[in-house]
């Protein structure tokens, strides 16, 4: 089975603080993504990764930054923490190929910044 | 640019009832994929079902089934037999045609579904 998982659940941070947001992947999938999850918005892409070192930005990267070092793992970064930035984090995957391939998604984690 | 639209923010349904989950969706391409994301509480995301847009035959999945009409861009949901299990939120997502690397979902805005035993 793939797995997806992300370094915390839930996290709590002050205003200011420098927040890194860890997502690993194990099946070796080109595409990496993160995305932010807000009642009543769905959820919005912030930054996908197809290739480590590469990265474009999504609908909304604003105040977020991204680092893709290996393959299997890619790094979502506040850079300074706002409140407005309280959400819950998903990171998801998938194969670089055509067709249909569903995007395996890791647990989230549940962030608020005080 | 993509929009999808899920106009039910909340629904319930009895258990072993049959349920629809309604989604319509904006977009110019003509080669797409439409996909059902279930979102159980506190867990992670898992696929329910997908649809190839070139495809006229609806999906099935067991007791999942969707309702895909091109023309009139919808794309709806039906679960039947509903299980207590499937007490979720629901999401709606669409993704262009393979197109180089580009590979991301546009989500709706979710339904939570609630089976009442």
């Amino acid at each position: 089975d793939v797995k997806v998982t992300q370094s915390s659940r839930y996290l709590v941070k002050r205003t200011g603080e420098k927040v890194f947001l860890e997502c690993v992947q194990d099946m070796d999938h080109e595409n990496m993504f993160w995305y932010r999850q807000d009642p009543g918005l769905g959820l919005r892409l912030i930054y996908f990764s197809y290739d480590v070192k590469m990265k474009e930005k999504g609908d909304i990267p604003e105040g977020y930054s991204v680092s893709r070092e290996k393959k299997e793992r890619f790094s979502l970064i506040l850079e300074s923490a706002s409140t407005n930035q309280t959400s819950m984090y998903l990171c998801a995957s998938t194969p670089l190929q055509t067709g249909s391939s569903e995007q395996y998604f890791g647990p989230g984690t549940r962030l608020t910044v005080t | 640019a993509q929009t999808v639209t899920q106009s039910q923010p909340e629904m319930s349904v009895q258990e072993a009832e049959t349920v629809t989950l309604s989604c319509t969706y904006d977009t110019s391409e003509n080669n797409y994929y439409l996909f059902w994301y279930k979102q159980p509480p506190s867990r992670q995301m898992i696929l329910v079902i997908r649809q190839e847009a070139y495809k006229q035959q609806n999906a099935t999945e067991n007791r999942f089934s969707v309702n895909f009409q091109k023309a009139a861009k919808s794309f709806s949901l039906k679960i039947s037999d509903s299980q207590l299990g499937d007490t979720a939120m629901y999401f709606c997502a669409f993704m262009k045609g393979f197109s180089g690397s580009a590979r991301q979902l546009t989500f709706g805005s979710g339904t939570q579904l609630t089976v009442l035993p």
